[in-house]
């Protein structure tokens, strides 16, 4: 089955660049979708197909996707960025990545 | 606006069956794909089953031949029927809208698998 890798976490200081990655065999191949989860809530989708943002996204959210890695990257991170974060992707079935954790100091 | 509302969890023994049920309005029902999509506590979301507009069904190796998903457009309803539960099963599951990506998820129901 296909696998998902997410460092567990990422610390960034505040109002600085956060890049978050995903890697999968051959994953540039692939859509990625980018969740956004804070304790107690659901996931919310911050980025679909690899570098899309939905409506009510802040554009400091973007994504880029190529070879075997996908990367979530979140511009100028404020403090209420911090949560866990979820790749996701569509390869037989859907599969998520194991998440990271993103500490805005 | 778009609402996802499930219901249906709760305490079933090992063996057990539960009918989760997921209420949707504000979008045309029929129109999208749905999936179930659980999350066991301090741990990442994992898909369980997905229904297609033509009433495809899909679902992840370890609850096949267990869970069943449907779905009731005339109803805008979504449902998964769980039978045989396990310890593994506990978990939050979510119903949640495929358009491309999982555009919008309920606030999940808790499903605890325990004697």
């Amino acid at each position: 089955s296909y696998e998902l890798t997410q460092p567990l976490s990422v610390s960034v200081a505040l109002g600085q660049t956060a890049r978050i990655t995903c890697g999968g065999n051959n994953i540039g191949s692939k859509s990625v979708h980018w969740y956004q989860q804070k304790p107690g809530q659901a996931p919310v989708l911050v980025i679909y197909s690899d570098s899309n943002r939905p409506s009510g996204i802040p554009e400091r959210f973007s994504g880029s996707n190529s070879g075997n890695s996908a990367t979530l990257t979140i511009s100028g991170a404020q403090a209420g960025d911090e949560a866990d974060y979820y790749c996701q992707v569509w390869d037989s079935s859907w599969v998520f990545g194991g998440g990271t954790t993103l500490t805005v100091l | 606006e778009v609402q996802l509302v499930e219901s249906g969890g709760g305490l079933v023994q090992p063996g057990g069956s539960l009918r989760l049920s997921c209420a949707a309005s504000g979008f045309t029902f029929s129109s999208n794909d749905m999936h179930w999509v659980r999350q066991a506590t301090g741990k990442g979301p994992e898909w369980v089953s997905g229904i297609g507009t033509a009433g495809d069904t899909y679902y992840i190796a370890s609850v096949k031949g267990r869970f069943t998903i449907s779905r009731e457009n005339g109803r805008n309803s979504l449902y998964l029927q769980m039978n045989s539960l396990r310890a593994g099963d506990t978990a939050v599951y979510y119903c949640a809208r495929a358009s491309v990506g999982f555009d919008y998820w309920g606030q999940g129901t808790l499903v605890t698998v325990s004697s």
